[in-house]
């Protein structure tokens, strides 16, 4: 049974600083990882989707590694707005899938 | 383009009813999957459905039961409703395996609360 794990569980920094999010998996048997910002009480947005055979996803001020052999993702989010206040969520697809508890982000104005 | 939608927003039922959720998928896809968010935690895989069957299963139990249409649009029953069952229900659609992307794209939810 594939277990996800994100670490830190909450994390507050003021604006400007670069944020680092970690996420480890159990099993490595996957076809890709997809990173999520979730809004209190909302759906989930998706932010980048890693296939299996990619090390690395950007968009913007985000960019996202992924080590298959290590089981371990880390989601980058450079120069930290208030905006990026949010609940930060990843998951493993293995024709489902598997999410971590996620990470809350409150960035300081 | 709409993006995934589901209906309703907001529910409150007793314990013992029943509830119909309903979702309608991104233009373009045909997979559709459930997830049951409780507070404070990550998603959980409920079922997915393609091709009007359900083709994969999470571990709940048979009172979560679901249906998927031509159109690909989907519903969510869950029958004899207990307290536990309290969740933000999330709907997901992604293209079909004929793709070369499982991108999944999320609905805003429905938040069914128990009393």
């Amino acid at each position: 049974k594939q277990e996800v794990t994100q670490i830190p569980a909450a994390l507050s920094v003021p604006e400007g600083e670069n944020l680092v999010l970690n996420c480890s998996f159990t099993d490595s048997a996957i076809y890709n990882l997809q990173w999520f910002r979730q809004d209190p009480g909302k759906g989930l947005t998706s932010l980048l989707l890693i296939q299996s055979s990619q090390r690395e996803q950007t968009s913007g001020r985000l960019n996202a590694s992924l080590d298959k052999s290590s089981g371990r993702s880390t989601l980058y989010i450079a120069a930290s707005q208030p905006g990026d206040s949010a609940t930060y969520l990843c998951a493993v697809d293995d024709y489902k899938l598997s999410f971590g508890a996620g990470t809350t982000v409150t960035v300081r104005a | 383009d709409a993006g995934v939608t589901q209906s309703p927003t907001h529910l409150i039922k007793t314990r013992g009813q029943q509830v119909t959720l309903r979702c309608s998928p991104k233009s373009g896809h045909d997979t559709v999957s459930w997830y049951q968010q409780a507070l404070g935690q990550g998603p959980q895989f409920i079922f997915q459905y393609y091709e009007e069957e359900e083709r994969q299963r999470g571990n709940f139990p048979d009172r979560f039961s679901g249906h998927q249409f031509p159109n690909y649009s989907s519903e969510l029953n869950v029958n004899a409703l207990l307290l536990g069952d309290s969740a933000l229900y999330l709907c997901a659609s992604s293209p079909g395996l004929e793709s070369t992307s499982y991108e999944q794209y999320f609905g805003p939810g429905t938040r069914l609360t128990v009393t």
